[in-house]
């Protein structure tokens, strides 16, 4: 157990289907991320928020819609997703986000995520 | 290469052997992080070097960074079938980004 818990662990949705994804991390950090892994691919940076404020938006299309009420919390809300949005997607905390850190990650088990 | 690429990307060895995984990068970093993935589970934190730093030991854990050649390494000592996963390499880039490579997979045989 990493302190990262993340639900649901599986979930399978249609074309248009309006699901959302959650996190939670029970470790008192300031940053959370959420990263994408695709079969071969790297493992890509979505979001990065810090202190509850979104940071990094790394290209990513609108139809990913993340939301941080708090800083132990962080959801990604799925709408209309196409079926190679179809990954397993990854919540990861670390104690900053900020200038001059060098933190590592701690990572929650994912979502294997399906669109059909 | 791509930024964090790891070599071999796959390595099968028998228990009790030396296993070597070796990572490139391509820009500046803050520091070089090792990742441990086993399958399609999240991934776990193994080791952090700094860019001033050159070589660091964790248990049956070397890494060694070499910012001249862009390169890093990770060694694991006389292995064990539980140390079947993949491994990840993540450089730390100028905006405290991770950026990760592709990943080995290390399988052990018992």
């Amino acid at each position: 157990e990493t302190g990262v818990t993340q639900t649901p662990r599986h979930l399978v949705m249609g074309m248009t289907n309006k699901k959302s994804l959650k996190c939670e991390q029970h470790l008192g950090h300031n940053a959370m991320y959420w990263y994408k892994q695709s079969a071969k691919k790297p493992l890509e940076l979505m979001f990065v928020y810090s202190l509850e404020e979104r940071v990094e938006n790394n290209s990513v299309p609108s139809r990913f819609s993340p939301e941080c009420p708090n800083s132990s919390h962080l959801f990604l809300h799925l709408h209309t997703l196409q079926p190679e949005d179809s990954a397993l997607y990854l919540c990861a905390s670390s104690q900053d986000h900020l200038a001059g850190s060098s933190y590592e990650q701690y990572f929650g088990p994912g979502t294997r995520l399906t669109v059909t | 290469s791509q930024q964090g690429e790891e070599d071999p990307q796959a390595l099968s060895i028998q228990e009790g052997e030396n296993a070597t995984m070796n990572c490139s990068y391509k820009t500046s970093i803050n520091n070089l992080q090792w990742y441990r993935q086993n399958s399609g589970r999240g991934l776990v934190h193994l080791i952090l070097i700094r860019s001033n730093e050159r070589e660091k030991h964790s248990g049956r854990l070397r890494v060694t960074l070499d910012t001249s050649k862009k390169s890093s390494s990770l060694l694991i000592t006389a292995s064990r079938a539980a140390d079947t996963a993949s491994y990840f390499c993540a450089s730390m880039d100028s905006s405290y980004k991770l950026i990760f490579g592709s990943g080995t997979r290390l399988l052990v045989r018992p």
